[in-house]
């Protein structure tokens, strides 16, 4: 059975950068994407992105672009999640999950199929920005 | 985007009761694409179900969702002590892909 294991907490400067991975541990993720959703505190979840590792392909949300770049080291099995420029409002937890849609070379989720969810999540990581 | 309003914000039951838990979208979605999310307190979310009423693995039958077009509905036919927690909705329909703000349900 697969785990998804995170980095540790943060503590980052506004305007700094971060840097979170997700190691597969029990298996690999090569055949499923990897969608990244965070949640500030006490508030709800915010889709970040997804990468999609057969296509070498990435899909982001709109207002995270430019900032956000996502990535995979298949021989770790580890995925990874960098944003730029951070902000006092980029304090959040941060999940990475494996990801059941089936998606196109795009990084769209293939029409007329189906969407099975993300399955296994990581334990998730902590991220303060602050000055 | 679409926007998925849940109700009620807060539902408080005893255990044993049912509770019914309500997820609107802004313009319709295609079943296959609804999913459902239970959260406890510094945990991740865990997949509850996916396509609008297929239980994922693991899940007890006591959990089942229904609905179709703008409006889906998870069940808990009778609450257990380990189902107080918060649920959020996802849809996948149409891009980017959204979630609701939550339904917390608590101990009442």
């Amino acid at each position: 059975q697969v785990q998804l294991v995170q980095s540790g907490a943060e503590v980052k400067k506004p305007g700094s950068s971060l840097k979170v991975s997700c190691r597969a541990s029990g298996g690999t993720f090569s055949s499923s994407a990897i969608s990244w959703v965070r949640q500030a505190p006490g508030q709800g979840l915010e889709w970040m992105g997804v990468i999609i590792p057969i296509f070498s392909t990435s899909k982001y949300a709109q207002k995270l672009q430019g900032r956000l770049t996502l990535s995979t080291d298949e021989s770790t099995n580890t995925a990874y999640l960098e944003l730029s420029s951070l902000r006092s409002e980029d304090s959040a937890v941060y999940y990475c999950a494996r990801d059941k849609g089936y998606y196109d070379s795009s990084g769209n989720l293939s029409p007329g199929g189906y969407y099975y969810g993300m399955d296994v999540w990581g334990q998730g990581t902590t991220v303060t920005v602050s000055s | 985007e679409v926007v998925l309003t849940q109700s009620p914000g807060t539902l408080s039951l005893s255990p044993g009761e049912r509770a019914t838990l309500t997820c609107r979208a802004s313009q319709s979605v295609s079943s296959p694409y609804l999913t459902w999310y239970q959260q406890k307190p510094g945990q991740a979310p865990r997949l509850l179900i996916y396509g609008a009423s297929s239980r994922a693995t693991g899940i007890p039958d006591r959990f089942s969702g229904s609905g179709s077009g703008t409006d889906f509905t998870l069940t808990i036919s009778r609450l257990e002590p380990e189902d107080f927690a918060v649920y959020f909705c996802q849809q996948y329909g149409d891009s980017p892909t959204t979630f609701g703000q939550g339904t917390k349900v608590e101990i009442k």
